[in-house]
């Protein structure tokens, strides 16, 4: 019962800035909206997050509609190290309920 | 500093053998989460730790699952009687406490023939 909605998977070349979209149309005024990404046999990676003003961090920038029903992951100029699975994932602020839902995400491929 | 730790990295097993796994969070980390990772699927919690308590342990799978965390520092994951269903990475995170970000390890990746 996944709550974000992502593409299976999107392709881009070094150095260009990708845009990772997220639908999450059902989100709860409550629920944060995180990305994590992932690599072959390693563990997520944390990216960021944020609940309704956009953010920006070493990694990426977090682009959030005003209506918080969407969400975009902003890259720039990708190397073949972003290559990875990427996590939207919705997280809620409830005393007992810090569950990370997992989708399958979006594989991000990098083309040199 | 050091990252969350996990051993062994792999395991290969019989259907009925049973098998441990272990995870050493980041010092400082009071809250501690078990995840199960089946091929191309995204991770999915199983239980999760404040210290030495559980807190939510109602997406372990059987009672053939079993999580516990003595010290509130290690963890073990423990499957008895492992089945194929059971094939996945299995993934340990930690985090400063509920709702800061999670730091997962590099996970133990079963295989149950």
């Amino acid at each position: 019962d996944a709550k974000t909605t992502q593409p299976d998977s999107m392709e881009s070349t070094e150095g260009e800035t990708v845009h990772l979209p997220c639908s999450h149309a059902t989100i709860s005024g409550n629920e944060y909206i995180y990305w994590y990404r992932q690599v072959p046999l390693q563990g997520p990676e944390y990216v960021t997050h944020g609940l309704q003003q956009n953010t920006t961090n070493s990694m990426a920038f977090l682009a959030i509609a005003s209506d918080r029903k969407s969400s975009t992951l902003i890259l720039p100029h990708v190397s073949l190290r972003d290559a990875a699975v990427y996590h939207c994932i919705l997280r809620v602020n409830t005393e007992g309920a810090d569950r990370l839902t997992f989708g399958k995400g979006t594989q991000l491929i990098i083309q040199p | 500093e050091a990252g969350v730790t996990q051993s062994p990295r792999y395991a290969v097993l019989q259907e009925g053998q049973a098998v441990s796994f272990w995870c050493d969070p980041i010092s400082g980390h009071d809250t501690l989460y078990w995840y199960q990772q089946p091929r191309d699927q995204g991770p999915q919690l199983l239980v999760y730790f404040r210290d030495e308590a559980v807190i939510d342990n109602s997406q372990l799978p059987s009672d053939r699952f079993s999580a516990v965390r003595p010290k509130g520092t290690n963890s073990t994951l423990k499957i008895q009687s492992a089945k194929q269903g059971d094939t996945a990475t299995y993934l340990c995170a930690s985090s400063f406490g509920l709702f800061y970000e999670q730091y997962f390890g590099p996970g133990t990746r079963l295989t149950v023939l």
